[in-house]
């Protein structure tokens, strides 16, 4: 079975601080961590996504993760936070079977400070 | 270009009625689920399908029932509609199961009086 923790249902920063949304998986596989940002009253858009290649990942608008094995985590940071990163953050795990479905961590609300 | 589009986008209704939700995705993908997002924001999924076929059906109500014509829809229908029911539907796709990321619709928010 599959699992997703995100540390932290809501994270407050100033704008400009960094960003760092803590993510931990369990998985019985090697699993793909996805990251997904919802924005208020829209669906959700990908992030990033790790499928084993890289360690260290790079997603849109500044992002990245790193997959740490020894860890079972897949935090996600952001060197300097703007006021339009305010949004809702999704760490996603899944697994590579043929009815392989994506488990959600319960979401981590961003603010932002100016 | 819409890629994953959702209809309608908000839904008020009464217990006890019977509504549908449809879900269509131009991006060629196998694949199309269906998840329920809470009040919290807490997003579960209820059903998945591949090339038409039903892969995941989580623990939901057999009040709701999905229906895949084609590989482009999938389509959501809720019998005896009930107050818990109330929340925000999102259809989404991709290439393939688990390893491929998702894109999601817009949502559709369904408020039972």
């Amino acid at each position: 079975a599959q699992s997703v923790t995100q540390l932290g249902s809501h994270v407050s920063v100033s704008e400009g601080a960094l960003v760092l949304l803590r993510c931990n998986y369990s998985s019985s596989v090697p699993p793909y961590l996805f990251w997904y940002v919802q924005y208020p009253n829209q669906g959700l858009q990908l992030l990033l996504k790790y499928t084993s290649a890289a360690t260290l990942v790079k997603g849109i608008n500044g992002f990245e993760a790193e997959f740490k094995k020894s860890e079972t985590s897949f935090h996600l940071t952001k060197p300097s936070a703007h006021m339009s990163d305010a949004a809702e953050y999704f760490c996603a795990v899944s697994e590579n079977t043929n009815a392989g479905k994506s488990t959600f961590g319960d979401g981590t609300t961003l603010t932002v400070k100016p | 270009d819409t890629a994953v589009s959702q209809t309608p986008k908000y839904l008020v209704t009464q217990m006890g009625n019977d509504k549908s939700i449809k879900c269509e995705q131009n991006l060629g993908h196998d694949t199309m689920y269906w998840y329920k997002q809470d009040s919290k924001k807490f997003l579960k999924i209820m059903f998945s399908y591949n090339n038409k076929e039903l892969i995941i059906n989580e623990t939901v109500p057999n009040r709701f029932s999905p229906k895949s014509p084609d590989k482009a829809h999938l389509n959501l229908h809720i019998n005896s509609l009930e107050l818990g029911d109330s929340a925000v539907y999102f259809c989404a796709s991709s290439h393939r199961t688990g390893v491929s990321e998702q894109y999601f619709g817009p949502g559709t928010r369904l408020t039972v009086t």
